[in-house]
């Protein structure tokens, strides 16, 4: 399974974008980068998925580099309830779909 | 949008009784998940079943059980409960099984055991 690495922690002011990097240089072709985050023990939400393209949504944007061996999550305007821990897991291959959550980075927004 | 459900939201029980959790996915969806987070720890993968099937399994002890019925709800069966059992748990649910399915979960069982 590929492996990703997240800084522990980040720091980012309220209204700034906030980017969140990931490295997952063994990933494979047909793995994809998925980005979830949990706020303080609630459910893991669901931000973000890419294979290879960039991606956008009203929570977000993944930038994924050419050689897929890393990305960023990008939160466009970050508020105090973006704050939480935010995993990058790459989801290995086959179909039985299980997330391996990673040590993830914890982001706090400061007003 | 419905959302997981997820029965009882916290349970409190002694050594070596046995707790029963429940998950509901979202309507419509056929594979569930369960997840494990202890204390300070991040989630990990426990037992996964697609069309009332196991599909996947993880680091689950043999105490816990895990199956899904017709109606594609599912629950995880922990028995001789045990002081590190105490964790959150969480179930996901997802349209299809396969890995490109977005998996979408409940707010957790909060499980102390004394």
């Amino acid at each position: 399974d590929a492996k990703t690495t997240q800084p522990p922690s980040m720091d980012c002011a309220e209204g700034r974008a906030a980017n969140l990097p990931c490295n997952h240089s063994t990933i494979s072709g047909n793995e994809y980068v998925y980005w979830y985050r949990q706020i303080h023990s609630q459910g893991p939400q669901y931000i973000i998925h890419g294979l290879k393209n960039n991606e956008t949504n009203e929570m977000a944007s993944l930038i994924i580099t050419e050689d897929r061996k890393s990305s960023t999550l990008i939160l466009p305007h970050a508020t105090l309830r973006d704050t939480a821990v935010y995993y990058c897991i790459v989801r290995p291959g086959g179909n039985t779909g299980k997330l391996i959550f990673g040590q993830g980075t914890t982001l706090q927004v400061k007003p | 949008a419905a959302g997981v459900i997820q029965s009882p939201r916290h349970l409190i029980k002694e050594k070596r009784e046995t707790a029963t959790l429940k998950c509901y996915p979202i309507p419509r969806h056929d594979t569930v998940y369960w997840y494990q987070q202890g204390p300070g720890q991040d989630p990990q993968f426990l037992i996964s079943f697609y069309e009332k099937m196991q599909s996947d399994k993880g680091s689950i002890p043999d105490r816990f059980s895990a199956q899904q019925f017709s109606d594609y709800h599912s629950e995880l069966n922990m028995s001789s409960l045990e002081l590190g059992d105490s964790a959150l748990y969480f179930c996901a649910s997802s349209s299809g099984g396969r890995v490109t399915d977005t998996q979408y979960f409940g707010p957790g069982t909060r499980l102390t055991v004394l």
